[in-house]
């Protein structure tokens, strides 16, 4: 079984400050990671995920992760927010091998970002 | 590409009543469609894995009964939420996974906000 913490449920940010939102994983076996993005009242859409390779995985809009095995984690962060980017955040892992379909979602992260 | 619709986005509906939610995938052929729950501020919980052409598998503590899944081709799934009560009320999110996808990836919907008065 797998699980998620994302540790901060809320984290407020001045526009144009970097950000990061954290993600730590439990799982007895490899895992493929995502972090998604909810608007408000819309479903989840994937902002980027990790397979395989490099442990640096970017998404379109200025976002990146680091897969860090040793540490179990994959925290998301951006050089340089802005107001769009606020949202809740989700991280989610699913095994890696055996044909699972599972995700496994964290509690989320509220990324508010103010003027 | 790999677009999931939701219908209705919203429904309101009185305590007693059935209702039913459904799941596109749009541009895709979706063996497997999922029915999350997610409450205010917190994250989606999965309800059931829906296969086409067999009968649904739910998660512990998920009322089968109540929550009746059909999925009866490879592009549409529904939810139907029987004899809705207040404590139903919930953000319903279904997702799709696309035939012959090696990563199984997951493309989800929009969302369904049910309200139960």
């Amino acid at each position: 079984a797998q699980s998620v913490t994302q540790l901060d449920s809320q984290v407020p940010v001045f526009e144009e400050a970097p950000v990061e939102l954290r993600c730590n994983y439990s799982s007895s076996v490899s895992v493929y990671l995502f972090w998604y993005v909810q608007y408000p009242n819309q479903g989840l859409q994937l902002l980027l995920k990790y397979l395989s390779g490099s442990t640096l995985v970017e998404s379109i809009n200025g976002f990146e992760a680091e897969f860090n095995k040793s540490q179990t984690s994959f925290h998301l962060r951006k050089p340089s927010v802005h107001i769009s980017d606020t949202a809740e955040y989700f991280c989610a892992v699913r095994e890696s091998t055996g044909g699972g379909n599972k995700l496994t979602f964290g509690t989320g992260t509220q990324l508010k970002v103010e003027l | 590409g790999a677009v999931v619709s939701q219908h209705p986005s919203r429904v309101i509906c009185k305590s007693g009543t059935s209702v039913k939610i459904e799941c596109r995938s749009l541009d895709f052929q979706a063996t497997t469609m999922f029915w999350y729950r997610q409450f205010p501020k917190q994250s989606l919980m999965l309800m059931a894995t829906s296969n086409e052409g067999s009968k649904a598998t739910y998660e512990q503590g998920v009322e089968k009964d109540k929550f009746l899944i059909n999925h009866a081709s490879l592009t549409l799934s529904t939810l139907t939420v029987t004899s809705a009560h207040p404590e139903d009320s919930s953000f319903y999110i279904c997702s799709a996974r696309a035939v012959r996808t090696v990563l199984n990836e997951q493309f989800f919907g929009p969302g369904t906000r049910l309200t139960v008065l």
